[in-house]
């Protein structure tokens, strides 16, 4: 019974490259959530989609940050020219229909801009 | 003030003891609550989800829930050193119920 599968596990970039995260929920789950946790930080919440909707984005910055989660294939969350202060630990966290409070969590990707 | 507080810690028990982690939340009509046990640099790993008011046992884990005090708890008994982890506190905001806000977690150390 596979987990929450998230690749990379762990990306560097560059200032100004893109970043592209991957996550594919457990099977059963349909709804897909994107949480970033800084160095001695808590997680903060981002995004939370379902195939093809994005249902809510409030936690996602304005500008930069974009996420989907096609009909086909994994949820991508996408950072466009990034800047140190991006460098974290992104989780993706997957929940069952009916139950989107019980969220379990991806192994993460570490992200390091340089 | 923060929506979750908990206190960061480490907090040190010994071996067998009973190691007792606390959190507060500030949204009185938050209504989920859920405990996630965190090793360093790995992933969230859900441990426990308490809904009402009371305690929820799970093997030597309890989660105790007062919605009126706005607080609930952890007490894990017979700590192991392999407890030893951050532990997390996240809870369902009333405003938004698909997300979950987290607390900084508090650091859990268990010596022999």
């Amino acid at each position: 019974n596979a987990g929450v599968m998230q690749n990379p596990r762990h990306l560097v970039r560059r200032r100004g490259q893109e970043a592209r995260l991957r996550c594919s929920p457990m099977k059963g789950h349909s709804h897909v959530y994107w949480y970033r946790q800084l160095p001695e930080e808590g997680l903060k919440f981002m995004v939370y989609l379902q195939k093809e909707n994005i249902i809510d984005e409030s936690g996602m910055p304005k500008e930069r940050f974009s996420a989907e989660f096609p009909k086909e294939g994994p949820s991508i969350l996408r950072i466009q020219q990034v800047v140190r202060g991006d460098s974290a630990a992104y989780f993706c966290a997957s929940s069952p229909p009916f139950r989107t409070n019980e969220q379990y969590f991806g192994p993460g990707t570490r992200l390091t801009v340089t | 003030q923060k929506e979750v507080e908990q206190n960061s810690g480490p907090l040190s028990v010994p071996e067998g003891a009973i190691a007792s982690l606390n959190c507060t939340y500030s949204d009185r009509g938050s209504q989920s609550f859920f405990w996630y046990r965190q090793y360093s640099g790995k992933s969230p790993e859900l441990i426990m989800s308490i809904y009402s008011n009371g305690d929820k046992e799970d093997g030597r884990f309890t989660a105790q829930l007062n919605k009126a005090s706005q607080y609930v708890s952890l007490l894990i008994r017979d700590s192991q050193p392999s407890d030893s982890a951050t532990y997390l506190c996240a809870v369902t905001p009333s405003y938004n119920t698909d997300k979950l806000i987290f607390g900084t977690g508090t650091r859990l150390q268990v010596f022999p």
